[in-house]
C-alpha cells in the first residue's frame, strides 16, 4: 500500500455519461497530481493542485474538472465521456519539489 | 522537444542477467531530480530510485542502480541479476526544480527470459 488511495478501481461507463474519480493523497502531502495512460498517448500529466488550489495544468480537456478538498483529497471529473477517454487515471502525492511522487493503484475506467 | 526520452520500447534479458535501460534527459534547469518507477501488468506504478541532479555518486537501490552522465545527459537504470519478476515496463521521468510536473519517458518494456 502506498499511502495514496484511489477509488474506484475499476469504472465502466457508457458514452456521454460523467464519471467522478476520487484520490486521497498520502499523509502529509499537499500536492496532488493527476495523470492519464493510455495505450498510444502513455503517461499525461492533466493536472496538480497544491493545498487545494490549482498550481499546474497540462493536457486536461475541457470536459475534465479537478477539485482538492480542504481534507486534501481530491476528485477528477470527466463528462461527456468518449470512447477515447478510455485509460488508466493515476493519482500521484507528493511532499515537495525535491521528491518522487507516490502513485495510487489507479482507475481503469473503461468506455463502452 | 522531448523532456524525457526512453529509446528501447522493448528489452529481453537472460533470468540473472543484468541490463541496462536507457534514459537521455533535456533540461537547463540546474537542479533537477530524476526518477524511475517500474510498471508491472499490474498497472501500479513502483518507485525505484532518485538521482539528484547535485548528487556526487550514482544512486543505489538494492539490485538497481542509476548510471548517471551529467554531461551527457543521461541517466540509465541498471538491474543486476535478473528476476522474472523484474519483467514490467519501466518508465524514467525528471522533475525540475522550477516546474510543477514529472516529465515521463514512452517506457521500456522489460521481459526477463527464464
Amino acid at each position: 500500500d502506498s499511502g495514496v488511495t484511489q477509488t474506484p478501481k475499476h469504472l465502466i461507463t457508457a458514452t456521454g455519461q460523467r464519471v467522478t474519480l476520487r484520490c486521497s493523497p498520502r499523509s502529509g502531502d499537499l500536492s496532488v497530481y493527476w495523470y492519464q495512460q493510455s495505450l498510444d498517448q502513455g503517461l499525461q500529466f492533466l493536472i496538480q493542485y497544491y493545498n487545494g488550489e490549482e498550481r499546474a495544468k497540462g493536457n486536461i480537456l475541457e470536459r475534465f474538472s479537478a477539485q482538492q478538498f480542504p481534507d486534501l483529497h481530491s476528485e477528477l471529473n470527466l463528462s461527456s465521456l468518449e470512447l477515447g477517454d478510455s485509460a488508466l487515471y493515476f493519482c500521484a502525492s507528493s511532499v515537495g519539489t525535491r521528491h518522487g511522487y507516490t502513485f495510487g493503484s489507479g482507475t481503469r475506467l473503461t468506455v463502452v | 522537444a522531448q523532456k524525457i526520452t526512453q529509446t528501447q520500447p522493448g528489452m529481453f534479458v537472460q533470468e540473472k542477467e543484468a541490463v541496462t535501460l536507457d534514459c537521455t534527459y533535456d533540461t537547463s534547469d540546474p537542479s533537477y531530480g530524476l526518477f524511475w518507477y517500474k510498471q508491472p501488468s499490474s498497472g501500479e506504478m513502483i518507485f525505484l530510485i532518485y538521482q539528484g541532479s547535485y548528487d556526487q555518486q550514482n544512486a543505489t537501490e538494492g539490485r538497481y542502480s542509476l548510471n548517471f552522465q551529467k554531461a551527457r545527459k543521461s541517466a540509465n537504470l541498471v538491474i543486476s541479476a535478473s528476476q522474472l519478476g523484474d519483467s514490467a515496463m519501466y518508465f524514467c521521468a525528471m522533475r525540475e526544480e522550477r516546474g510543477n510536473q514529472f516529465y515521463f519517458g514512452t517506457g521500456t518494456s522489460l521481459t526477463v527470459i527464464p
